[in-house]
């Protein structure tokens, strides 16, 4: 069974602009979860989507934002960039028959 | 919101000897966590614990759970230096239900020879 998979896996950004992050769940598995890691706060918890509904969402800005489609894919999206959203941005999906949260290689996002 | 409280958040060590990091979380959750972070990659899942007094062990790694003291442990025996890693114990977001976790700051765990 493929894992998660994101993309991209790296990126560059200026300030002000926005940007697009896609996650691909594991075969089966509806519900995909992102997270935002930094060395200054860590892991946190942006927002959790489960058959195209946001069912839990962290303290994040509204500029950030996600949606999931039919087959399960999200989006994550951040607008007008900042220096501080450089981070690593991973996703993570499970299943309804286990609580197990399978992480994704993740996508760095550099803003300069 | 749950919070979850790891310490110690360094740990340097040496080969062969046992040492426990401990993950203390705010309010009552219907399951624990335990992952692990290697430098710049993503993050293994090594355990999820689901009730109170689980127990799971993975080779020298073992973790427990403790719902009533809100408090989950992870032993490591006889440290090797693969061992060395970042390690996180994570709760649900909102302390059950819906997915999406809250992590601890991780402990970072070196194991010297």
């Amino acid at each position: 069974k493929a894992g998660v998979t994101q993309t991209p896996r790296y990126l560059i950004k200026t300030r002000g602009q926005q940007v697009t992050l896609s996650c691909s769940p594991i075969s089966g598995h509806r519900s995909v979860s992102w997270y935002q890691q930094t060395p200054g706060q860590g892991l946190q918890f942006l927002f959790e989507y489960f058959s195209e509904t946001q069912r839990n969402k962290g303290n994040f800005p509204g500029r950030f934002s996600g949606r999931q489609f039919s087959n399960s894919r999200s989006e994550m999206n951040v607008s007008t960039l900042e220096l501080g959203d450089s981070a690593l941005y991973l996703c993570a999906s499970s299943s309804l028959d286990n609580y197990e949260q399978y992480f994704g290689p993740g996508t760095r996002l550099t803003v300069t | 919101e749950l919070k979850v409280e790891q310490n110690p958040l360094f740990l340097s060590m040496q080969e062969g000897k046992n040492y426990t990091i401990y993950c203390n979380y705010s309010t009552t959750s219907d399951r624990l966590y335990w992952y692990r972070q290697d430098p710049g990659k993503s993050l293994e899942s090594l355990f999820v614990l689901l009730s109170n007094g689980a127990v799971k062990q993975e080779g020298r790694l073992m973790a427990s759970l403790d719902t009533k003291a809100r408090l989950s442990t992870l032993h490591i025996t006889a440290a090797v230096h693969d061992l060395s890693a970042t390690y996180f114990c994570a709760g649900p977001y909102s302390g059950g239900g819906a997915d999406g976790l809250t992590f601890g700051k991780g402990t970072h765990l070196i194991i010297q020879p």
